[in-house]
């Protein structure tokens, strides 16, 4: 099993600032990476699908990068609404396997 | 436009069963490969479980093995989840899952509560 790892756990940002967000995969899952934000008592919301390719309706400020092992997930200005938990999710083998969160609070 | 929509989930004694069902529409459901994902309250993510196109591959944790099954009717479109054995810890939302090329589709979820 693929062990994916989100740092930070948490991340504390003012609004309009800029965040950056990492997700490490222990072994590669090529460009097979997703990226998903979720508020509580919601579903995950897909945000970036193929480590960079935002899903449709999302915004510019979200983008992705990083291939095999490494994966980024950037923010470019935080606007009220962003602030929530955010996974990373490898489905380039079964089983699939996510992250455990990286949390995005308000400084 | 793609839709799932589970349904199924309740409360129910451990030792007990329930089935959960996720209804498809917006694509070709027999050529997809479908997935059940949990979330326990306040946790993250789990696979629980996934099934191939055709229904001739099978995946489960260790944690559900011999527990849960999955199946899928590909003449009604429907992917189900039979949960026997239930057990606390498996009080979750689950969602059904469809990966396809251009994104991956989640379904709103249907909270399974294990409890006395």
């Amino acid at each position: 099993e693929i062990v994916m790892t989100q740092s930070p756990a948490t991340l504390s940002v003012s609004p309009g600032d800029g965040a950056t967000l990492s997700c490490r995969a222990s072994q590669s899952v090529s460009s097979n990476l997703a990226w998903y934000q979720q508020k509580p008592g919601q579903a995950p919301r897909l945000l970036i699908y193929g480590a960079s390719t935002r899903a449709t309706g999302i915004p510019a400020r979200f983008s992705g990068s990083g291939s095999g092992t490494e994966f980024t997930l950037t923010i470019s200005s935080l606007q009220s609404e962003d602030f929530a938990i955010y996974y990373c999710h490898q489905y380039n083998n079964w089983p699939w396997t996510f992250g455990q969160g990286t949390k995005v609070e308000i400084k | 436009e793609v839709q799932l929509v589970e349904s199924g989930g309740g409360l129910v004694q451990p030792g007990g069963s329930l089935r959960l069902s996720c209804s498809a529409s917006g694509f070709t459901f027999s050529s997809s490969g479908m997935h059940w994902v949990r979330q326990a309250p306040g946790k993250g993510l789990e696979h629980a479980s996934a099934i191939s196109g055709d229904g001739g591959t099978t995946y489960y944790p260790d944690s559900v093995k011999g527990r849960f099954t999955i199946s899928r009717d590909n003449s009604k479109n429907t992917l189900y989840l039979q949960m026997s054995s239930l057990r606390p810890e498996d009080t979750a939302v689950y969602y059904c899952v469809r990966r396809s090329l251009a994104a991956i589709y989640w379904g709103q979820g249907t909270l399974v509560t294990v409890s006395s």
